[in-house]
């Protein structure tokens, strides 16, 4: 599975855009990007997930390279309880099993 | 709430010890994964089981197993508990095990803590 390198840490304004970067250089072509966040100790909560296109729901818009070597999640309009650890991930469109393998993520604090 | 609950919430125990972590998954999914969080190794991929097999194992110990069962719900047992062993184990479920096409939606965790 393709590895993601991410910020280890961003700070971003309430109410703004918050931009958060994910590197995956080694993807291949069957390979989903996610991004999940975990708020605290609480379980890892889903966000959105592409493969080649753009993608948008209620919580963010995934931002995907042509090339597919990298992805940005933006949240539109940040606020407090989007402080949170996120996690981008690549995973296997279709295996006989699933190892998702978690990075460090990024830290983003949500300034007031 | 993402439909996948966990069981108990907070264990304390004692070295040596054994125990049992439970998971039951979203409503219609067939595959479990079990993960594990301590504050130096991040969230750590232990085990998955689709429709009561074993079907990928990441960096778990031979202390530890886990099994599926006919309805699903999944448990994961450690034995031999270690200091070490305190951590966050979430359980997550997916509705089939087309990897990457479906998304992983994981529970609330259980807490335990070894003295």
């Amino acid at each position: 599975d393709a590895k993601t390198t991410q910020p280890t840490s961003m700070d971003c304004a309430e109410g703004r855009a918050a931009n958060l970067p994910c590197n995956h250089s080694t993807i291949s072509g069957n390979e989903y990007v996610y991004w999940y966040r975990q708020i605290h100790s609480q379980g890892p909560q889903y966000i959105i997930h592409g493969l080649k296109n753009n993608e948008t729901n209620e919580m963010a818009s995934l931002i995907i390279t042509e090339d597919r070597k990298s992805s940005t999640l933006i949240l539109p309009h940040a606020t407090l309880r989007d402080t949170a650890v996120y996690y981008c991930i690549v995973r296997v469109a279709k295996t006989s099993y699933d190892k998702v393998i978690f990075g460090p993520g990024t830290s983003l604090s949500v300034i007031p | 709430d993402s439909g996948v609950t966990q069981t108990p919430k907070h264990l304390i125990t004692a070295t040596g010890q054994r125990v049992t972590l439970r998971c039951s998954p979203r409503s219609g999914d067939l595959s479990v994964y079990w993960y594990q969080q301590s504050l130096d190794q991040g969230l750590q991929f232990l085990i998955q089981y689709y429709n009561g097999e074993e079907r990928a194992k990441g960096n778990i110990l031979e202390r530890f197993s886990a099994q599926q069962f006919p309805d699903l719900h999944s448990e994961l047992n450690l034995s031999s508990l270690e200091l070490g062993d305190s951590a966050l184990y979430f359980c997550a479920s997916s509705a089939s095990i087309a990897g990457g096409q479906e998304t992983q939606y994981f529970g609330p965790g259980t807490r335990l803590l070894v003295l």
